[in-house]
């Protein structure tokens, strides 16, 4: 375990429902990281937080809101998804949004959307 | 923004030779380059990582080399096992999000 937790694991969806996912982690940390994992794709940044405030938002659709309510909590909420959102999204967080650095990621939950 | 290109997309070696995964990037000011390795189902986790005031760091079977001035940096694993086989990540981190290569997967074949 690296002390990042993600909740649910798996996740089936339809495109008309709203569901969130979360991501919890004590590690001390305070930058908390949204990964997208497709196949297509490597580890793809979706959205940063330090210290609670949102520093990144990689061009990433807005049928996917990250809410950051303290530095422990990270949440991803999803609506009006479409299929080729279907992916591992992974958390991650690490010290400090700064350089040497080291990631901690979660186990993921994989998203599939019907 | 930064930009890190990884080379191969597939690796597959013998048990017990070595294997060389490569990566560029494009950010002079990237200065901390973490390897991360994912096996099948689990996430990625963090094997070994190097900073840019060294040009190459060992831990047991694996290496890593930095050539700054080429802006590339590579993993290599020597006496490969069956259990090395998994995706390897390369990473580059400045001040900002750390970015990831596009993935290896290796293949150690008993």
């Amino acid at each position: 375990e690296t002390g990042v937790t993600q909740t649910p694991r798996h996740l089936v969806m339809g495109m008309t429902n709203k569901k969130s996912l979360k991501c919890e982690q004590h590690l001390g940390h305070n930058a908390m990281y949204w990964y997208k994992q497709s196949a297509k794709k490597p580890l793809e940044l979706m959205f940063v937080y330090n210290f609670k405030e949102q520093t990144e938002n990689n061009s990433v659709p807005s049928r996917f809101s990250p809410e950051c309510p303290n530095s422990s909590h990270l949440f991803l909420h999803l609506h009006t998804l479409q299929p080729e959102d279907s992916a591992l999204y992974l958390c991650a967080s690490s010290r400090e949004d700064g350089p040497n650095t080291e990631a901690f990621f979660g186990q993921g939950t994989r998203l599939t959307v019907v | 923004g930064e930009n890190v290109e990884q080379h191969p997309s597939t690796l597959s070696v013998q048990e017990g030779d070595s294997a060389v995964i490569k990566c560029t990037y494009s950010d002079s000011a990237s200065n901390y380059f973490p390897w991360y390795k994912q096996e099948l189902g689990k996430r990625p986790q963090l094997i070994i990582d190097i900073r840019s005031n060294v040009g190459e760091k060992k831990d047991q079977r694996i290496a890593v080399t930095l050539n700054k001035t080429a802006k590339h940096f590579s993993l290599h694993i020597t006496e490969t096992q069956p259990e090395d086989s998994a995706v390897y990540f390369c990473a580059a981190k400045g001040n900002n999000d750390m970015r990831f290569g596009a993935g290896t997967r290796l293949t150690v074949k008993p």
